[in-house]
Order: structure tokens, then C-alpha cells, then sequence
């Protein structure tokens, strides 16, 4: 149980355009969930936690207008990547947050390549 | 704020040797204090989950432990194989309601055959 899927797994978009990357909790409903990015060789860095019904909370740093998420029902939570530019190219991985074993089960992560 | 750290950043061993890769993290305040596996261009798979009234969990060839008050956490790897060559990645869970996670930036271990 626990399975957190992502969608899509990897995706190239040109620089200006935007790009929605999907979070769902298969076998459970998440209140929150949360998004990470990942740069090569670097640890995964939060950038948001995402409640379910309410708006997102953000880390310093990462820009709410150009990173916008959206946690509409208790088992999906959408990252979209606004105007995208070659330095948003990264990991982004998603997980929920399981309130019966407080824990966080994780996505398999989006790769985004911005050319 | 939560700060984690992991030592060393890489390690390389032959093939059947047993080691310890080591974390520590600031603010022992932690509810729960979780190990994962990360390879190359993948996601996370999780290791172990350690809640904060434990000390230590285990599972086949890993064991780690929690020792909150030294602020440590331990994952200890016997019989090293060359298939455990990945990254490992410590992170501890934030209490007061916000089930955050902070990672360490990571162990990147190489097992030689």
C-alpha cells in the first residue's frame, strides 16, 4: 500500500511555455502533500507544502507566481511551471503525507528539461 | 530550523566489507527519522523508518539506529554487495504538527565486486 505515482515521468518543454506535473495517491487520501526539486548531485530541496482545500506554503526563495499549485481533491496535487526557463530544468519529486503512519510516501519523480 | 548532515559524502568499499554511514541532524525534536536509497536519475525508495521512541529498526542487511539525544542517527550495512552502490539519503521528520522533511545532502557509496 502507500503508492504515490507522478505524471509525467520526464518532459521537455521550450523556454516561455509552462508545464503541469500531476502527484496522486493511489490507495489513500493525503491532506497534504508536498514538492521537492532536485539539481544534479544535490539533496532533494522543498519548495512547497501543499494542503488539500487551501493555498500552498512556500520555502524562502521559491516563487509562489511562477511555481503554482493546486491540491484540489485528498488524493491529487498539481505543480505547474510557468514560463519556464532553461534554469527551472530539474527533478521534481512529490510525496503525500500519510496521516495513519506519519509518514511521507514519495513519488517516482518528473525529470523537466527546458531547452 | 533543521539542519541534517551526513558523513561521509562518498564512500568506496570492496565487496563483502561491512560499514556505517552517519547522520546527525540539529534540532533533536524530531518525531521520526527516516533512511532512503537513491540511484542514479531515479526516485527515493525508502530503507528504514524510525520513530522517535525507538532506537533502531531493521530490515535483512541494514540496521539503523536513533540516538536523539546526541542528535546521531546510524545506518550500518553488512555484507556489502555491489548492487547497494547507490546514494543513501538521511531525513528527519519536523514535529509541531508540520510533518516536514529535511534531508541531508547525502551518502553517494560505491561497493567494488
Amino acid at each position: 500500500g502507500a503508492v504515490v505515482s507522478q505524471h509525467p515521468s520526464w518532459v521537455i518543454c521550450k523556454s516561455g511555455t509552462s508545464v503541469k506535473i500531476e502527484c496522486r495517491s493511489l490507495d489513500f487520501q493525503a491532506t497534504t502533500m508536498f514538492w521537492y526539486r532536485q539539481f544534479p548531485k544535490q539533496s532533494l530541496m522543498l519548495m512547497a507544502t501543499s494542503n488539500e482545500g487551501s493555498k500552498a506554503t512556500y520555502e524562502q526563495g521559491v516563487e509562489k507566481d511562477k511555481f503554482l499549485i493546486n491540491h484540489a481533491s485528498l488524493t491529487l496535487s498539481t505543480l505547474t511551471v510557468t514560463s519556464a526557463h532553461p534554469e527551472d530544468s530539474s527533478f521534481y519529486i512529490c510525496s503525500a503525507f500519510q496521516g495513519a503512519s506519519l509518514e511521507q510516501y514519495f513519488g517516482p519523480g518528473t525529470r523537466l528539461t527546458v531547452t | 530550523k533543521q539542519e541534517v548532515t551526513q558523513i561521509p559524502a562518498a564512500l568506496s568499499v570492496p565487496e563483502g566489507e561491512n560499514l556505517v554511514l552517519n547522520c546527525s541532524f540539529t534540532d533533536s525534536a524530531i518525531y521520526n527519522l527516516q533512511w532512503f536509497r537513491q540511484d542514479p536519475g531515479k526516485g527515493l525508495t525508502s530503507l528504514l523508518l524510525i520513530q522517535s521512541s525507538q532506537r533502531e529498526q531493521t530490515s535483512g542487511r541494514l540496521n539503523a539506529s536513533l540516538d536523539k539525544s546526541s542528535g546521531r542517527s546510524t545506518l550500518y550495512i553488512a555484507a556489502s554487495q555491489p548492487g547497494d552502490s547507490a546514494t543513501y539519503l538521511c531525513a528527519a521528520y519536523s514535529g509541531a504538527g508540520s510533518y516536514q522533511l529535511t534531508f541531508g545532502k547525502g551518502t553517494k557509496l560505491s561497493v567494488i565486486p
